[in-house]
């Protein structure tokens, strides 16, 4: 079956803007999560969904970040005012949902975000 | 003190050799574990799983020791497709966010 769907792949925009990040989950899995990898960094997680609930949102960097998830399905990241450090691969994930074999996360391709 | 810390790397191997990558984790109330595998400029994707008793996938083994927080992966009979980062994650469950390591880069050179 279809994968994690991530779009934009590449999504380029000026210093101040406003951005909208979306992720498609596999058909059928509860929980979602947001990532981000910057150059050379390893990734580091920003947000859990279970459901449309965000049990996790410690990993959001400032209030600037903000994300929803509708209908259990798709998620938008949405990133105001836009900083050149914000520049990173966001990567989304879903899983089943709880349960240990249930927790493997699947990746999508990520958006490539550059901050001009 | 990182919450996952990998060998820093890079392993630079010939096809064929066998490699060992160790991770440490600080959690000690983490619950799964796992190794990805990430390419480059790809997404990571899952190596496999990582379990108490140890767990054997083809040419690639995994180890957990839960009493010194310990997890490796030996890569025998290394392949240049093999030649990617080899991530490390722990999974606080409770949680259920992924804890990455930084990375171990492979190349496999012929």
């Amino acid at each position: 079956g279809a994968g994690v769907s991530q779009s934009p792949s590449n999504k380029v925009t000026e210093k101040g803007k406003d951005v909208e990040l979306r992720c498609d989950p596999i058909s059928g899995h509860t929980a979602l999560y947001w990532y981000r990898q910057s150059l050379g960094q390893g990734l580091e997680f920003l947000i859990y969904f279970q459901g449309n609930s965000a049990p996790d949102k410690s990993g959001l960097p400032s209030d600037r970040f903000s994300a929803e998830r509708t209908g259990g399905s798709v998620s938008t990241l949405t990133i105001q005012r836009t900083q050149q450090e914000d520049s990173a691969v966001y990567l989304c994930a879903s899983s089943l949902g709880r349960g240990e074999a249930k927790n493997i996360q699947y990746f999508g391709a990520g958006t490539r975000l550059s901050v001009l | 003190r990182k919450e996952v810390e990998q060998d820093p790397g890079p392993f630079n191997v010939p096809e064929g050799a066998t490699v060992a990558f160790n991770c440490t984790y600080s959690n000690s109330a983490s619950q799964s574990f796992f190794w990805y595998r990430q390419d480059c400029r790809k997404e990571p994707k899952l190596l496999m799983s990582v379990y108490s008793s140890g767990n054997e996938d083809g040419r690639f083994t995994a180890q957990l020791n839960r009493a010194s927080q310990y997890i490796s992966l030996l890569i025998r009979d290394s392949k240049l497709s093999d030649s990617a980062t080899y991530l490390c994650v722990v999974n606080e469950s409770v949680r259920g966010k992924l804890i990455f390591g930084q990375g171990t880069e492979l190349s496999v050179k012929p």
